[in-house]
């Protein structure tokens, strides 16, 4: 079982749809939890911190479930802009011992007209 | 502020040779990372510094792979020999802390071995 996974999509939806990423990982003893954006040929870039208590920026809001081990991205209203590879971050111990990050495959949004 | 410098941006070789590519981490940050992203696998955390030395380098694929940071403000990875299994996008990210902080990535070198 990989350590990170996400649905690789791509979700296809039009302008103004709601959509939602989920973010699995396997080491209950990860800590800090991220959602980066990756535009085609570029390099990621920080989109938002996962905190316990969920947090909103804009139309974005990310929420952690440590119980069921899982990290998600809902995007509201969505534009053309969003279109994007969205990629999950967990950091967790390494063999070891230090903290590490690890991040998913990525999950592909295609948002059309 | 200048962002993290890479260097090569692209760099195409044959199999057999050395390729060394570079890093430039923002200033003040004290830890950084090397990445490699391929379609198969992903992003691969490859090798992590902080205050240039390695703290995890569980990710090198081999010992044909090697990283060296002589300072704060300069790193290398090293592949020898190459492989055309080595193609990929190698990505070199800093941050002001640990893992635990936001990462900045460069723009990362796409590397093509014949």
């Amino acid at each position: 079982r990989k350590e990170v996974e996400q649905d690789p999509g791509p979700f296809n939806v039009p302008e103004g749809a709601t959509v939602a990423f989920n973010c699995t990982y396997s080491n209950s003893a990860s800590q800090s939890f991220f959602w980066y954006r990756q535009d085609c040929r570029k390099e990621p870039k920080l989109l938002m911190s996962v905190y316990s208590s969920g947090n909103e920026d804009g139309r974005f809001t990310a929420q952690l479930n440590r119980a069921s081990q899982y990290i998600s991205l809902l995007i509201r209203d969505s534009k053309l802009s969003d279109s994007a590879t969205y990629l999950c971050v967990v950091n967790s111990p390494s063999s070891g011992g230090s903290y590490i990050p690890t991040f998913g495959r990525g999950t592909s949004l295609i948002v059309h007209p | 502020d200048a962002g993290v410098i890479q260097s090569p941006r692209h760099e195409v070789t044959e199999m057999g040779q050395e390729v060394t590519l570079r890093c430039k981490p923002i200033s003040g940050h004290n830890s950084l990372f090397w990445y490699r992203q391929t379609m198969m696998r992903g992003l691969e955390l490859l090798i992590y510094f902080n205050n240039n030395v390695p703290i995890d380098d569980s990710g090198m694929p081999e010992d044909r792979f090697s990283a060296k940071m002589p300072n704060a403000s300069f790193s290398t990875l090293k592949i020898q020999p190459s492989e055309p299994r080595d193609s990929a996008v190698y990505f070199c990210a800093s941050t002001p802390g640990q893992v635990a902080y936001e990462q900045y990535f460069g723009p990362g070198t796409r590397l093509t071995v014949t």
